[in-house]
C-alpha cells in the first residue's frame, strides 16, 4: 500500500531552526510536496522536490532522497506565524497526491 | 496566481437536509477538480476526482449517492451532501489542477490550487 509518515507534533522556539521529516512508500513517484496549513484554512504550497537534493526558498528549505524515500522541510529563523500544520504529499505514478497526516508545529516565544 | 473560490465558507444545517458546495476556478480553466474532507486534527482525505463533462471518480469508502459531484463547466464543480447527518460535519476543501487534463501538470510545483474550504456543521 501507499504510506506517508511524518511526526504528529513538534515544538520549537521562536528564532530557532526546526526540521520536519517525511518518509514515504508509494506506487511510483512524480515529486514530493510540502504544504502549510493554518487552522481552519486550506493548505498553501511551500515547496516541490522531484530530484535528489536541497531546494532553498527563503527561510524554508526542502530536501529529498528518492533512494531512501525520505524528505525533510527545514524552517529557519522561526516566527510565531509559522505555527501551523505542515503536510507532506507525494505525487504517485497516476499523478495523484498522496497525503501525510501532517505535522503540527508549535512555536513558543 | 490561480485563484479558486468556494461558496459557502460556512454552513449550518439540520440533519436530513442537503447542502451544496460550489468550487470555482476564477482565472483559469480546470479540467480536473478534487474534493477533500478534513476532520479535526486529521489530514486531508481525498473524496473524489471530478473531471469536466464526465462522471466523478470516487475514492474507496465514499458513497457516490450521498456525495453528488457535478463538474458542468471548466470553471465550476459542485459537491452536494445529500441527507446530511452530524457525522458529515467536516471541513470540505476543493482544489483545481492546471494542465491539459491528461494527468500531467503544467507546473508540478503548484499542481493543485486549493479553495479556502467550507466548514459544514450538521445539527
Amino acid at each position: 500500500g501507499q504510506n506517508i509518515d511524518q511526526p504528529t507534533e513538534m515544538t520549537a522556539t521562536e528564532g530557532a531552526i526546526v526540521q520536519i521529516n517525511c518518509t514515504y512508500q508509494t506506487s511510483g513517484f512524480n515529486g514530493l510536496f510540502w504544504y502549510q496549513q493554518h487552522a481552519g484554512e486550506a493548505p498553501t504550497f511551500l515547496s516541490y522536490n522531484v530530484l535528489d537534493g536541497l531546494e532553498e526558498k527563503g527561510r524554508f528549505s526542502s530536501f529529498l532522497s528518492r533512494s531512501k524515500g525520505y524528505s525533510y522541510l527545514l524552517l529557519k529563523e522561526l516566527q510565531m506565524k509559522d505555527s501551523a500544520s505542515y503536510l507532506c504529499a507525494v505525487m504517485d505514478s497516476n499523478y495523484q497526491l498522496i497525503w501525510g497526516a501532517g505535522t503540527k508545529l508549535i512555536i513558543k516565544p | 496566481g490561480a485563484v479558486v473560490s468556494q461558496h459557502p465558507s460556512r454552513v449550518i444545517c439540520k440533519s436530513g437536509t442537503s447542502v451544496k458546495i460550489e468550487c470555482r476556478s476564477l482565472d483559469f480553466q480546470a479540467t480536473t477538480m478534487f474534493w477533500y474532507r478534513q476532520f479535526p486534527k486529521q489530514s486531508l482525505m481525498l473524496m473524489a476526482t471530478s473531471n469536466e463533462g464526465s462522471k466523478a471518480t470516487y475514492e474507496q469508502g465514499v458513497e457516490k449517492d450521498k456525495f453528488l459531484i457535478n463538474h458542468a463547466s471548466l470553471t465550476l464543480s459542485t459537491l452536494t451532501v445529500t441527507s446530511a447527518h452530524p457525522e458529515d460535519s467536516s471541513f470540505y476543501i476543493c482544489s483545481a489542477r492546471l494542465g491539459p487534463g491528461t494527468g500531467v501538470p503544467s507546473w508540478p510545483g503548484e499542481t493543485q490550487y486549493f479553495g479556502p474550504g467550507t466548514r459544514l456543521l450538521v445539527l
